[in-house]
């Protein structure tokens, strides 16, 4: 069946750097895209951007434009997001999800989701 | 602050019909698909209606999806204790460029 399995909970401090990584399996990974939604605790949903494993283009969400990196990997079927200069408000559940290759689209299914907590 | 707007909560009983609305404008919703996701508590979203009223394989017809000028709306029919969760609307934003998604509806069955 088709699975994205995330990497674990990540601790950061402010300022650091975090890159969870999104393994896929169960359909080509290269035909479709993968985009990153996060959830602050108790919040809704805010999408972060997507990336093409066909062709490696990524649209990136204005809010993180210059705060992200997402970047997939072929030969490991695996969608990796970077998301650099953390901040408190950072602290949120990040998920990843298969989306259309040719744009974000619609995102089925999910990744399990990653907590990151960023704390001093 | 979400540039789809939805109502916080809902709440029904079971064997009832639920409504869920969500409310954009002719940049989004006026202008592209709506797509609903369900979330059940502590687990990932899931694909719930695509493309404004079509359901993935293996939803219920019980939930059916609708779009109307700049609005879209969820029903569920037969109401269930394990429909017990939030629900999300999400679009297409041109002035955005992005996906935008609404607030979410936290959905109580009493």
């Amino acid at each position: 069946q088709v699975q994205l399995v995330q990497s674990g909970a990540e601790v950061k401090k402010p300022g650091a750097s975090v890159k969870v990584s999104c393994k896929a399996s169960g359909y080509t990974f290269t035909t479709y895209g993968v985009s990153w939604v996060r959830q602050a605790p108790g919040q809704g949903l805010e999408w972060m951007g997507w990336v093409s494993a066909y062709n490696g283009n990524k649209k990136y969400a204005q809010s993180f434009q210059d705060r992200v990196t997402m970047t997939t990997d072929s030969s490991t079927n695996t969608a990796y997001m970077e998301l650099r200069s953390l901040r408190s408000d950072d602290t949120a559940i990040y998920y990843c999800a298969r989306d259309s290759n040719s744009r974000a689209n619609w995102f089925d299914p999910w990744g399990q989701g990653t907590l990151v907590t960023v704390s001093s | 602050q979400s540039v789809l707007t939805q109502r916080p909560s809902a709440s029904g009983t079971p064997g009832q019909r639920v409504t869920i609305s969500c409310s954009g404008g002719n940049s989004n919703i006026g202008s592209n698909y709506v797509y609903w996701y369900q979330q059940l508590p502590g687990t990932a979203p899931r694909l719930l209606i695509f493309r404004n009223d079509q359901r993935p394989s293996g939803v219920p017809d019980r939930f059916s999806g609708s779009k109307s000028g700049t609005s879209a709306s969820l029903a569920i029919s037969g109401l269930r204790s394990e429909d017990e969760a939030s629900y999300h609307c999400a679009s297409w934003d041109d002035n955005l460029s992005g996906v935008i998604f609404g607030g979410g509806t936290k959905l109580t069955v009493l």
